[in-house]
């Protein structure tokens, strides 16, 4: 049973360039969710998709934007880019609505990660 | 707003006892959950609970009090493998969005 993947795994762009980040959630997870993580920071949530829409959102400007597929992959795309946005960018799978007393619904699985810098 | 605290670092010594606070405030509450990062890696889950009180798991044990606010994380029999960052984050009242602390980073030392 593969876990979360992402795709690339490194990537540099430079300022004012466009990115694009893949992401497959584990087997029998329909939900997605983004998070952006800086250098010593925790993650900061950009947005969660589930069903194809984005259902919620954190604060981060226009220029971060997604999409989530009907095999529920996702990707994340952010648009000039700068030089702040390069970070660890973290994709995590979930169940949609998990369960209090089923444990194991609760977790979110992360992926390894795409490690974007912007020069 | 949102606001997870947990202390930046600590350093422990192998096959000691450490434990990690977090309090909390936030709007809304379904849930605490502790996750393990090494360097460069991504976070992976250790514990979770949603009622006051212990939950022990092998080594690591995290505790809840949801009237204070506040939650820890307990590590027994400390390897060094156990260096690493923990994140304390808060699942929010709608079961969409977690709220993270910026991690305690610990260092075990032989």
């Amino acid at each position: 049973d593969a876990g979360v993947t992402q795709s690339p795994t490194h990537l540099i762009k430079t300022r004012g360039q466009q990115v694009t980040l893949r992401c497959s959630p584990k087997s029998g997870h329909d939900t997605v969710s983004w998070y952006q993580q800086a250098l010593g920071q925790g993650p900061q949530f950009i947005f969660q998709y589930y069903e194809e829409e984005e259902r919620q959102r954190g604060n981060f400007p226009d220029r971060f934007s997604g999409h989530q597929f009907p095999n529920y992959s996702s990707e994340l795309n952010v648009n000039a880019l700068l030089l702040g946005d390069s970070a660890l960018y973290l994709c995590a799978s979930s169940f949609s609505f998990p369960g209090l007393a089923g444990r194991g619904d609760n977790e979110q699985f992360f992926g390894p990660g795409t490690r974007l810098t912007v020069l | 707003g949102q606001n997870i605290d947990q202390p930046t670092e600590m350093t422990a010594t192998e096959g000691a006892i450490v434990q990690i606070n977090c309090t909390y405030q936030t709007s809304g509450f379904n849930g605490l959950f502790w996750y393990q990062q090494h360097a460069g890696e991504a976070p992976t889950f250790l514990s979770y609970n949603v009622l006051d009180g212990l939950e022990e798991k092998g080594r690591f044990s995290s505790f809840l009090s949801r009237s204070k606010g506040y939650s820890y994380l307990l590590l027994k029999e400390l390897q060094m493998k156990d260096s690493a960052s923990y994140l304390c984050a808060v699942r929010g009242a709608n079961f969409n969005k977690f709220y993270f602390g910026s991690g305690t980073k610990l260092n075990v030392k032989p």
